[in-house]
Order: C-alpha cells, then structure tokens, then sequence
C-alpha cells in the first residue's frame, strides 16, 4: 500500500514558483497520482492529475519521474489565495460494480500547508 | 447545478445514538465517497460506491455502514457513535474510478 510523505509546511513570497514533492516509494502500477487543494472549513479541490512524465494545465504543473516513487506540484507564480493546504493522493478504485468484499486504501498525504507571503 | 451536497452541515451526539448523514450529488456521476478528516491529518476513505445499488469499504469502515439505493445519493450511517468518531465528514463523487473527486462542504459531528 503506497504511503505518501509530504513537507508539512512551506513559505513562498507572492510571484514565486512553488514546487511540493510528494513521495510515494511503494506506489502500485495501477496507481495514479492525484493533488489536492484544501482551504479551511472547505472539502478538497482537484487541481491535476497524473500517471507519469509531465502533465500541465492552466494552474500547475505535474512531474513524475520514470520510477514514480515521488510526484512535484509546481504552482507558478503563487498568490495570497494559493495559502492553503495541498494533498498528494496516490490510490486506484476498480471500476468493477458490486461488493468485493475488500477494501481499498486511498492514500491521501498528511498535507502540505502552503503559506504565501506578501 | 449544486454539485455535492452534505446534511447536515452540524451535528452533537451522544455517545450510542445513532444517525445518518446524507450526500446528493447533481452531477451524474457513478462513483461516490465517504472520507473522514481529524484534525491535522488527512481524508481517509471510509467506504465508497462504483455505482447504484453497490457498496464496498475503504480503508477506516467499522462503525459505519453506507447505502446508495439512488444513483444521486450515498448515506453514511452510524449505528451507536463513539466518541472515537468525533470528525469531519467529506463527501466526495467522480465520474469514474479515481478521476477528479468532487469534494462536499463537509460535516462536523462531535460526539460526547
């Protein structure tokens, strides 16, 4: 089962780059890598989504080396509303129906919470 | 198009009462979670559903039980809460397997 670790705080100055590594050594092959963003007294909000190499949309950046043990959000050029706390989810649900009668371990990190000063 | 919906968003129990918290989601989405969040820690996944009728468990199940009778909603039942399950419960759905969850307000029950 994959654990994740993640830094458990950070600080960056309004127009920086912001990178956060998630680690995951014992990742399945089935797993994919998924960042969250959470802001107080509010669920989580999906930011990107990723298998491997790089992936990007128009709020960050995904980067998965080719072992896939850790995963690196990049947010690019952070504001006073990108303070929040991030989540590095690492899991796989089957798609089939019914009960198997098993469980499954969705692997949300301990969070890393992202303070951006002005 | 309200997305995911939690009620309630408050409840106190004493400890052996039981209740039911309700999620309904407009999105028509298949897959449906519970996850629990205390404090300082993350969402831990507490059973979740691939789709009307089906239930299977997630990593923290015993002491809940969930039903998905519609496809719209997932309840979250407990039978005789513990103290233990002081939280705050998250909702979440996606279209399919793990594929970009959306996230609930959240519930906070506290039980004494």
């Amino acid at each position: 089962l994959a654990k994740t670790t993640q830094p458990i705080s950070m600080d960056s100055y309004e127009g920086q780059e912001v990178n956060i590594t998630c680690s995951h050594n014992n990742i399945a092959t089935n797993d994919y890598i998924t960042w969250y963003q959470q802001f107080p007294s509010q669920g989580p909000r999906f930011i990107i989504q990723g298998y491997k190499t790089k992936v990007t949309n128009e709020v960050a950046s995904l980067f998965i080396p080719a072992d896939r043990k850790s995963s690196t959000l990049s947010l690019p050029r952070v504001s006073l509303s990108d303070t929040a706390v991030y989540y590095c989810l690492v899991g796989d649900i089957p798609s089939s129906r019914g009960n198997s009668g098993g469980y499954q371990k969705v692997t949300f990190g301990t969070g890393t919470k992202l303070q951006v000063i002005p | 198009n309200a997305g995911v919906t939690q009620t309630p968003k408050f409840r106190v129990l004493k400890t052996g009462q039981s209740m039911t918290l309700l999620c309904a989601q407009d999105m028509n989405h298949e897959y449906m979670y519970w996850y629990r969040q205390d404090p300082g820690m993350g969402l831990r996944l507490i059973h979740y559903s691939v789709g009307e009728g089906t239930t299977a468990k997630g990593e923290v199940p015993d002491g809940y039980n969930v039903s998905r009778l519609k496809k719209q909603n997932f309840l979250l039942g407990l039978e005789s809460a513990a103290p233990s399950q002081t939280s705050v419960y998250f909702c979440a759905s996606s279209p399919h397997g793990l594929d970009e969850q959306y996230f609930g307000p959240g519930t906070r029950l506290t039980v004494t």
